[in-house]
């Protein structure tokens, strides 16, 4: 069966840095693009980030733009998100999530989650 | 950005009512649009896409309906496990955009 793990969350100082990383079974990692989506404490939902399944197309949010960097690891079945200049706004459980379709040829509703790592950014 | 506006931010409803949500895009979206139910504490999960397509497994009291700026999700009739937060998602163009959510309640 599918599952995606997250991990690497925890508490950094403003400006600070962190490593998200999304384990994945159950399925062939490398032929499926994938995105982190972020919840803030008590707030909605909000994509973060996409990159496709070879890794070449990736498309960011424009409030992360420049700060977090979406990468994956086909050998490994990874999905990680290297966050840095890390802002109060920041703080947010994160969740990442899979394509519902192979080999991308469009954009996709997501079909798999993890359970989320939460990231909280303070002082 | 396409925004994506939610109606009734919450709701308070009974077991066996019949409750309507409505997501309204700023702009058309065709028909990429996924309806999301989450519990608290819990990642979301997918109920509808597509507009009208009920995922695999989920029960038939669920269904969505609509067109160009006017989609809704309708829940025929609630059980307990109903009561939750739901979004509507479009995933028409980037950036992935969702709706702020609705809370549903039991009176």
């Amino acid at each position: 069966q599918v599952q995606l793990v997250e991990s690497g969350g925890g508490v950094v100082q403003p400006g600070g840095s962190l490593r998200l990383s999304c384990a994945a079974s159950g399925f062939t990692f490398s032929t499926y693009g994938f995105h982190w989506v972020r919840q803030a404490p008590g707030k909605g939902l909000e994509w973060v980030s996409f990159i496709r399944y070879d890794g070449f197309n990736k498309y960011y949010v424009d409030s992360v733009k420049g700060r977090f960097t979406i990468s994956r690891d086909n050998s490994k079945s990874t999905l990680y998100l290297e966050m840095s200049s890390l802002r109060a706004d920041d703080t947010a459980v994160y969740y990442c999530a899979k394509d519902s379709a192979p080999w991308e040829q469009g954009i996709y509703y997501f079909d798999y989650w993890g359970q989320g790592t939460l990231v909280t950014v303070s002082s | 950005a396409i925004q994506l506006t939610q109606s009734p931010s919450s709701l308070s409803a009974s077991v066996g009512d019949r409750v309507t949500i409505t997501c309204r895009p700023s702009q058309g979206i065709s028909s990429a649009l996924a309806w999301y139910q989450q519990k608290p504490g819990k990642a979301p999960k997918v109920l509808i896409y597509d507009v009208s397509i009920l995922d695999s497994g989920v029960p038939s009291r669920f269904s969505g309906s609509g067109s160009g700026t006017d989609f809704t999700l309708t829940i025929s009739s609630l059980q307990p496990e109903d009561f939750a937060t739901y979004y509507c998602q479009q995933f028409n163009s980037y950036p992935i955009t969702f709706g702020q959510g609705t809370r549903l309640e039991i009176k």
